[in-house]
């Protein structure tokens, strides 16, 4: 059974500061994505990374697909209260469609 | 465009009975997918749909079925609902799904109550 085990669970920072969330895995994966979701809402995809290794940057969040696709991580600089929500990774392996969901990471940014 | 719809948004069941959750995308996309999330956890696959007539289970199938008559409609089925099944449940489409770079489009959700 795939997992894909996100770390911290929770996360409450003060505006400005800076975080890393992690996405890890024992299986290979041919693609990761990240999603935020607010409450009420559904996910939204914020980046796919495909090759390993690969850095993707998206403003102030940089994504990261570890060398060999098994890891994956969410750096946020200067955190606005903006920024606050249910960080989701989820990843799809080679020739399936189904995507394993992570366990969440749930940001709260201070004013 | 109106994306990903689902009908209805909340509803409250009693135990044993049976409901179909309404999902509709008009994106013309082939893949559509069905997943519950439980309070403050991620998504766990309950069937998906490569296209109209095709369905399969993912990794939390039992007590729910899913047809695929048209591209556009994806409905899901609870027999005998459950409190097991108490969950918010959100509907996907996606292009292609090959899961390199197509992006899921997911509706607002359904929150439903088994008591």
């Amino acid at each position: 059974t795939q997992l894909l085990e996100q770390s911290p669970q929770f996360l409450s920072i003060q505006e400005g500061e800076n975080l890393t969330v992690y996405c890890n895995s024992s299986s290979v994966f041919s693609s990761l994505q990240w999603y935020r979701q607010e409450p009420g809402e559904g996910p939204v995809l914020l980046v796919t990374v495909v090759t390993g290794g690969e850095v993707k940057k998206l403003k102030r969040l940089t994504f990261q697909f570890g060398d060999a696709r098994k890891d994956s991580s969410l750096h946020i600089t200067a955190a606005q209260p903006g920024d606050t929500g249910l960080y989701l990774c989820a990843g799809a392996s080679t020739g399936t469609y189904k995507y394993i969901f992570g366990t969440g990471t749930r940001l709260k940014v201070l004013a | 465009n109106a994306g990903v719809t689902q009908t209805p948004k909340f509803r409250i069941l009693k135990i044993g009975q049976s409901m179909t959750l309404q999902c509709t995308q008009d994106m013309n996309h082939n893949y559509m997918y069905w997943y519950r999330q439980d309070p403050g956890m991620g998504l766990k696959l309950i069937y998906y749909s490569v296209g109209a007539g095709i369905t399969d289970k993912g990794e939390v199938p039992n007590g729910y079925n899913v047809s695929r008559s048209t591209t556009e409609d994806f409905p899901l089925r609870l027999e005998l609902a459950a409190p097991s099944q108490t969950s918010v449940y959100f509907c996907a489409s996606q292009r292609r799904g090959t899961g390199l770079v197509d992006t899921q489009y997911f509706g607002p959700g359904t929150r439903l109550t088994v008591l």
